[in-house]
């Protein structure tokens, strides 16, 4: 089994509609949550980050992170054709550098 | 640009040969990470430099795989004898030091192997 786990889709919404993706984990010593975006043979992209459990907003998005079932979200509200791209989850200890990531999601969003 | 950049952004080679990637971190970044992406995998964890020490390496990192980062700015990786395997993208990426700090990618290498 994986550290993490992400449902790799994929996952074709309409423009404007809300995009939920998740990522379980097995390791509860995970600290420090993340999310990236990937477009097409680029680096990914460093979208949302956050400590421990709770909910973070940043305009569109919204990342939020449940300990107790080791289980974090991110959601895209207002879905557009430019969001299309795969979304990896990270996520990593409090006094370790490397990343774990999920497998990651591709999305399309049709206009 | 003040992003992490890497070079080249394409290689292509043939099997057994040698080749070296370079890694431009951001300037004020001391923290520099190599990983590996296969086709619809995540990154992977392959090295780790706090200013010019290598602190952590994957078992992912053979023997044939060498990363340096001399006098703690770029970094390079090397593989020799290349394997069809190798085939992947190589991905760095900096940070600051720190427990709340965040790790920001170049745009990678992707290597193919023939």
């Amino acid at each position: 089994q994986k550290e993490v786990e992400q449902d790799p889709g994929p996952l074709s919404v309409p423009e404007g509609a809300i995009v939920s993706l998740n990522c379980t984990y097995s390791n509860s010593a995970f600290q420090y949550f993340m999310w990236y975006r990937q477009y097409s043979r680029k680096g990914p992209e460093l979208l949302m980050y956050t400590y421990s459990s709770g909910n973070k907003e940043d305009g569109r998005f919204t990342a939020q992170v449940d300990k107790s079932s080791k289980y974090i979200s991110l959601f895209i509200r207002d879905s557009q054709p430019s969001d299309s791209a795969t979304y990896l989850c990270a996520m990593r200890y409090s006094n370790d550098y490397k990343l774990s990531f999920g497998a990651g999601t591709t999305v399309t969003v049709r206009a | 640009d003040t992003g992490v950049s890497q070079n080249p952004r394409h290689k292509i080679t043939k099997r057994g040969q040698n080749v070296t990637f370079r890694c431009d971190p951001i300037s004020e970044h001391n923290r520099l990470y190599w990983y590996r992406q296969t086709l619809g995998q995540g990154p992977e964890f392959l090295t780790y430099f706090q200013n010019e020490a290598q602190l952590e390496k994957s078992r992912l990192l053979s023997d044939r795989f060498s990363a340096e980062r001399p006098k703690g700015s770029f970094s390079t990786l090397e593989i020799q004898r290349t394997e069809q395997g190798d085939s992947a993208m190589y991905l760095c990426a900096s940070s600051l030091s720190g427990r709340n700090t965040e790790a920001f990618f170049g745009q990678g290498t992707r290597l193919t192997v023939v």
